[in-house]
């Protein structure tokens, strides 16, 4: 069975402080994605990266970063410099095999920089 | 990128009524399309898995007699809540995955706000 576990409920920030947010998997699967989403308080969910598991190079997009170790089964997304527009929802989420069977999301973390 | 739209995005209805919801997939086609339940500060729960021209697989727990998906082409799937209790008010969220040659793509519609009245 697949899992996502994202140990962080709610996390508060003031604005410009990095925040990290961590994300545990549990996967059989050899072949599987990682994904991370915002879910802004408009409800549609916001794609934000996706990452193979056969790839484990960090990534950095901007502010965003993702730090993603096989070792530990963590794929965790640090944010630079928050923002009050980053305040949001962020999910985790876990696909295993080469077509996506099985989408897990994670229970989500509640991000809120206050300014 | 592609884009997976939802109708209504959010809808009001009466105890007993029924109601549909509708996922197209605007620019590509879908061969398989889900369906999440998203309770109010919770997670998205997958509800079902749809093939084009084939009967939707529920998760358990999900009743598929109240919970009618019909995947009709490789654009368009619709939810319909039969028979709506307060309970079943949710944020109902469709997604759409496209094939890709070795792989795939997955995308999300906006939601659909359901209140049941």
């Amino acid at each position: 069975a697949q899992k996502v576990t994202q140990a962080q409920t709610e996390i508060s920030v003031v604005e410009k402080e990095d925040v990290t947010l961590d994300c545990v998997y549990e996967t059989r699967d050899t072949t599987y994605y990682l994904f991370w989403y915002k879910q802004p308080p408009s409800g549609e969910l916001v794609f934000l990266i996706r990452r193979n598991s056969f790839d484990e190079q960090n990534e950095i997009s901007g502010r965003y970063s993702w730090n993603f170790q096989k070792s530990t089964s963590s794929f965790n997304f640090t944010i630079t410099a928050s923002q009050v527009v980053d305040s949001a929802v962020y999910f985790c989420a876990l696909s295993g095999g080469p077509y996506g069977q099985n989408f897990v999301f994670g229970p989500g973390t509640r991000l809120s920089v206050l300014p | 990128g592609a884009v997976v739209s939802q109708h209504p995005s959010w809808v009001i209805c009466k105890s007993g009524t029924s109601v549909k919801i509708e996922c197209r997939s605007l620019d590509f086609q879908a061969t398989t399309m889900f369906w999440y339940r998203q309770f109010p500060k919770q997670s998205l729960m997958l509800m079902a898995t749809s093939n084009e021209g084939s009967k939707a697989t529920y998760e358990q727990g999900v009743e598929k007699d109240k919970f009618l998906i019909n995947h009709a082409s490789l654009t368009l799937s619709t939810l319909t809540v039969t028979s709506a209790h307060p309970e079943d008010s949710s944020f109902y969220i469709c997604s759409a995955r496209e094939l890709t040659g070795l792989t795939y793509e997955q995308y999300f519609g906006p939601g659909t706000r359901l209140t049941v009245t």
